[in-house]
Parts: C-alpha cells; sequence; structure tokens
C-alpha cells in the first residue's frame, strides 16, 4: 500500500450532474496531481497542485477543476458530466514539485449514464 | 510530438516461463524512464525508475533496461507467476518533470 487514499471507490452519476473525488496523500507529500485513466488506456495528466496553489494542467476543459487543502489533501470537481468521463481517476502524491516520485492511490471508478 | 508506445498489447505466458515487453519513447528531453504495474482498478504501482546514465536495472524478478541513444526500454519477467497478471505501463519524464505514460502491455499468466 501506497499510504494514498481515494474516495469513493465506485460512483454513478447521469449526464450534465456534478461529481466530487477525494483524495489524501501519503504523510508528508505535499503534492497531488490527478490523472483520468479510461479503459485500455494509460492515465492522462488533469493537473497538478503544490502547496494549494495549481501546478501544471494537462489537456482537459475548465469543466474539470481542482483545490488542495492545508493538509494537502485534494478534490477533483467534474462540472456537466459526460459520457466520455467515464473512467479511473487516479490521484498521485510525492514530496516536491518534481512529478517524478509520485504514489499512486487506488482510484476511483466513475461511471456516467 | 512526445510519445510512449508500448509492444505487444497483450500477451499471454504460462506460469513459469520468461517474458519481455518493450517499450519506444520519442520523449524529449529525457529525464527519466519508470515501469509500473496495474492490477485492474487499481493505482499503478512503480517497479523500477532509470536515469539517462543508467543502463539496467532490477527488483527481483523485474530487470529493465534502457537504450537512451535509441530510446528504448524494455521490462524482462524471470520465472512468471500468477500474481504477475497486470497491467505493465511504461512512463518516461521530460526535463520539465511532466510524465508521458505508455497505454501498457496486458499480461496474463495462466497455470
Amino acid at each position: 500500500e501506497t499510504g494514498v487514499t481515494q474516495s469513493p471507490t465506485h460512483l454513478i452519476k447521469t449526464r450534465g450532474q456534478q461529481v466530487t473525488l477525494r483524495c489524501s496523500s501519503q504523510s508528508g507529500h505535499n503534492t497531488v496531481s490527478w490523472y483520468q485513466q479510461a479503459l485500455g488506456q494509460g492515465p492522462q495528466f488533469i493537473f497538478q497542485y503544490y502547496r494549494e496553489e495549481e501546478n501544471g494542467r494537462g489537456n482537459f476543459p475548465p469543466r474539470f477543476s481542482g483545490l488542495q487543502f492545508p493538509n494537502y489533501s485534494s478534490e477533483l470537481n467534474v462540472n456537466a458530466l459526460e459520457l466520455d468521463d467515464s473512467a479511473l481517476y487516479l490521484c498521485a502524491s510525492s514530496t516536491q514539485r518534481s512529478y517524478n516520485e509520485q504514489f499512486f492511490g487506488p482510484g476511483t471508478r466513475l461511471t456516467v449514464l | 510530438k512526445n510519445q510512449v508506445e508500448q509492444s505487444p498489447q497483450s500477451l499471454i505466458i504460462l506460469e513459469g516461463k520468461n517474458c519481455t515487453l518493450q517499450c519506444n519513447y520519442t520523449v524529449s528531453p529525457f529525464s527519466n524512464l519508470r515501469w509500473y504495474k496495474q492490477d485492474t482498478g487499481r493505482g499503478p504501482v512503480s517497479l523500477t525508475i532509470m536515469t539517462f546514465s543508467e543502463n539496467t536495472k532490477s527488483n527481483g524478478r523485474y530487470t529493465a533496461t534502457l537504450d537512451a541513444d535509441t530510446k528504448q526500454s524494455s521490462l524482462h519477467i524471470t520465472a512468471s507467476q500468477l500474481s504477475d497478471s497486470a497491467s505493465y505501463i511504461c512512463v518516461v519524464s521530460e526535463d520539465t518533470d511532466k510524465l508521458i505514460f505508455g497505454t501498457g502491455t496486458r499480461l496474463q499468466v495462466f497455470p
């Protein structure tokens, strides 16, 4: 186990709804990155938070937003859900701004109907 | 365009056999290359990480090689076990620390 936890484990929503996913980083880690992994594909980078500020963003629309709290836990919010948003959402924590030493959580499986 | 390509897409082997997975990348500038193991529906777990100057690195029955000149890496699994059934993802890091993920190789080990 990496010490990174995510909730919920599974979630079912309908098109147009909003969803919030949560991630608790490993103790001592101040950076959280979020990824979307469609079935059969590699993870795609959504964005990263370092000390409560966004530090890099992938090719995702603004309806994907995030937040990092003083305890370094993080949320991923997705508005106006679309069918293609169905995926495994992974968060990864690390000790510094560098992406390299990332430890992944178990993921949240989101299904949009 | 920075890309990471893996082959084969899927592989079936018998328990106890060896196998080798391939990774080719076009990422530049290059910082490091990592192999992850991902069980179905779970988060990836790091197996090895290699920098530009490293040619090989082992982690138990897993041995990764890197040829930075040809931009190729391989992951060799020795004496496979049923628990090795998973997806294996090659990840390359740019100097900017951005991670580029491959689509993975799905390995199935049968008794």
